[in-house]
């Protein structure tokens, strides 16, 4: 069966700095890969998905992830973070059905 | 394009008492989905919809919760009796040519 981690509850950094949240993953075949992002009471926003082509994909408010086969990684980049990026980000693979990580809160300070 | 609409927003109920969530998908997705977010943790899929056929049901804890889309479009999740550990978010969410899911808003439920 499928799984996913997030292996850090909270990132924090500073406005303009680049920002990586990361998730690794475990899929018997090849896997489909999302990450979700949600405010407060809100539900799940969908970012950008890998199924397969390039391992750079770029995805919605600039962010972007990069697949990486060997290490079973799916990793959430942002060149230049902004305050209004803070928020509760979710990983997830999808294998027969969709699995999601515990999130990762990511806060940006001014 | 109209979101994923989902009904109450919030309920608090007491345990042993029964709640109704009811879901309507972006128009055109055969697929529906819920989930049950409990908070600190990423959501859990209870049971998907392939237009009024279930999917996956699996885990679903069938002796309390039950789903229904009889026409195919809109959806209801029904807890009974409650629990104190059915606190938690429950989000709808639906797709067209699947994998990529979209979500409500939720329903955020308190048993006390």
């Amino acid at each position: 069966a499928q799984s996913v981690a997030q292996p850090e509850d909270q990132v924090n950094v500073a406005e303009g700095n680049p920002l990586t949240v990361k998730c690794t993953y475990s899929v018997s075949g090849n896997p489909y890969l999302f990450w979700y992002v949600q405010y407060p009471n809100r539900g799940l926003q969908f970012l950008l998905k890998y199924i397969t082509g390039d391992n750079l994909v770029k995805g919605s408010y600039g962010f972007e992830a990069e697949f990486n086969k060997s290490q079973t990684s799916f990793h959430l980049k942002k060149p230049s973070a902004l305050v209004s990026d803070s928020a509760l980000y979710f990983c997830a693979v999808r294998d027969y059905d969709m699995r999601f990580g515990a999130g990762t809160r990511l806060t940006v300070k001014p | 394009e109209a979101g994923v609409a989902q009904s109450p927003r919030y309920k608090i109920i007491e345990k042993r008492q029964s709640v109704a969530f009811w879901c309507n998908p972006i128009s055109g997705h055969a697929t529906l989905y819920w989930y049950q977010q409990i908070l600190g943790q990423g959501p859990k899929l209870l049971i998907q919809f392939q237009n009024n056929g279930v999917v996956d049901d699996s885990q679903l804890p069938k002796d309390r919760f039950s789903a229904e889309r009889l026409k195919g479009v809109d959806s209801t999740l029904k807890i009974q009796p409650a629990k104190l550990e059915d606190s938690a978010v429950y989000l709808c969410a639906s797709s067209l040519s699947e994998p990529t899911q979209y979500f409500g808003p939720g329903t955020r439920l308190l048993v006390l």
